[in-house]
């Protein structure tokens, strides 16, 4: 079965850090780029960033909201993407969601986002 | 950055019913507009990517069209199963990838 599974949310409070991970089973990690994407409560969504697959370089790009402070990473070995967040805010209080993009060696996200976990919430807050 | 501007936000409707979702760019984004459900406490579902492409096992009563700025989504006759939430999203241009702000199906 083609899944991803977010895990790593939790408590935090303003400007502490939290990485979350993606773990993906079922389809060749590597040849996907892989996004994220959040929703705070009661919400739209919100696309946070996405890693290309290595061959595009393995490069993220972020949403302005995010720049500086989150950082996007992979590990095709253990088929796992990574969401760095630093200098949390309050108003990153959200469900994040792990995303694989639609399509095979794509250098962007044109098609949108196929695979969703089932989220992970981190609440930032004192 | 690209906006994406949904209506309406919400709508009423009965099963059955031929419901409409358009989906206003902010500029051109040529045929790459991409539809999701999102059906409360869930992920978000992909029906249809580059504008009218329906992803497989999505039922034939959802249907998108448009290009360039304008795009809608219809549901030919609705079911109890399509009361969610549907959001549009670009993927002409990033980052970011933006997002509608949502149309909620209700039942009337």
């Amino acid at each position: 079965e083609v899944q991803v599974v977010e895990s790593g949310g939790g408590l935090v409070q303003p400007g502490r850090s939290l990485r979350l991970s993606c773990s993906a089973s079922g389809f060749s990690f590597g040849d996907y780029a892989m996004s994220w994407v959040r929703q705070a409560p009661g919400k739209g969504l919100e696309w946070v960033g996405f890693i290309r697959s290595k061959t595009y370089g393995g490069t993220p790009e972020y949403a302005a909201s995010v720049e500086g402070r989150f950082t996007i990473s992979r590990d095709d070995s253990k088929s796992i993407a990574y969401l760095q967040m630093n200098s949390l805010k309050t108003e990153d209080t959200a469900v994040y969601y792990c995303t694989r993009g639609l399509g095979r060696f794509l250098e962007w996200l044109p098609y949108g986002m196929d695979i969703w976990g089932q989220g992970t919430t981190v609440t930032v807050s004192s | 950055d690209i906006q994406m501007t949904q209506s309406p936000s919400s709508l009423s409707a009965s099963v059955g019913d031929r419901v409409t979702i358009t989906c206003r760019a902010s500029q051109s984004i040529s045929k790459y507009l991409n539809w999701y459900q999102q059906k409360p406490g869930k992920a978000p579902n992909l029906l249809i990517h580059a504008a009218s492409t329906l992803q497989s096992g999505v039922p034939s009563r959802f249907s998108g069209s448009g290009s360039g700025t304008a795009f809608t989504l219809t549901i030919s006759s609705l079911q109890p199963e399509d009361f969610a939430t549907y959001y549009c999203q670009q993927g002409y241009s990033a980052p970011p990838y933006t997002f509608g702000q949502g149309t909620k199906v209700e039942i009337k």
